[in-house]
């Protein structure tokens, strides 16, 4: 099935403890982002990557460190995560940059940092 | 900045009726703009793709516009049912980006 994943589905942590949320899409993709979503604001992206060892700033990267070391993985670091940053992460994904391209979401991961 | 608008932020409509969701859009120069519906505690999933030369498209029950000139897009849902009911959300993606930017949606509850 093809898919999006993501992982943990739920985590609580500390302020300042580092922590890593994996996102894995098993359609070949080139294209893969995060967006995080709260309320009143919608979703925001937060790092984007156009191929593997290709990423750049979405609108919201404060914070916020990403990897592409292969096609189908593309990790979201915070590597000393504040209240603020407690939100809904969704991973995503596309083929490429076709107009008729459809983005694919993952479940999503609810963080919440005391 | 690209900025999307949702109206009404929230509907009620008993079983069986027609509905119209709106979604507005500050810049013209858009790629493509795309339907999401979302589930309490579910990710999204793409409901509908309008790219910027065409005008409508359908699936089912549901028939989204596109009036890219009036920076405007509609989703229709014929014939509402309770498992209808969801968060719809609209996003555009602009001409030089990859990223979509996202109305704060319309949550959408069908009565049985």
């Amino acid at each position: 099935e093809a898919q999006v994943t993501q992982n943990p589905r739920y985590l609580i942590t500390v302020t300042g403890k580092k922590l890593t949320v994996t996102c894995s899409q098993n359609m070949n993709h080139e294209y893969m982002s995060w967006y995080r979503q709260d309320p009143g604001l919608g979703l925001r992206q937060i790092y984007y990557s156009m191929n593997v060892e290709v990423t750049d700033k979405g609108d919201v990267p404060e914070g916020y460190k990403v990897s592409r070391k292969e096609k189908r993985n593309f990790p979201l670091i915070l590597e000393s995560p504040s209240p603020n940053q407690t939100s809904l992460y969704f991973c995503a994904s596309s083929l490429g940059g076709g107009a008729g391209e459809t983005q694919y979401f993952g479940p999503g991961t609810r963080l919440l940092v005391l | 900045k690209q900025e999307v608008t949702q109206i009404p932020a929230a509907l009620s409509v008993p079983e069986g009726e027609n509905l119209v969701l709106n979604c507005s859009f500050t810049d013209s120069a858009i790629y493509n703009l795309q339907w999401f519906r979302q589930d309490p505690g579910k990710g999204l999933t793409s409901l509908l793709l309008i790219q910027s030369s065409q005008r409508e498209q359908t699936s089912g029950r549901l028939n989204a516009s596109l009036d890219k000139s009036s920076g405007r897009s509609t989703l229709y849902i014929a014939a509402s049912q309770p498992g209808d009911s969801a968060t719809y959300l609209c996003a555009v993606r602009d001409g030089g980006r990859r990223a979509l930017t996202f109305g704060s949606g319309t949550r959408l509850q069908v009565q049985p």
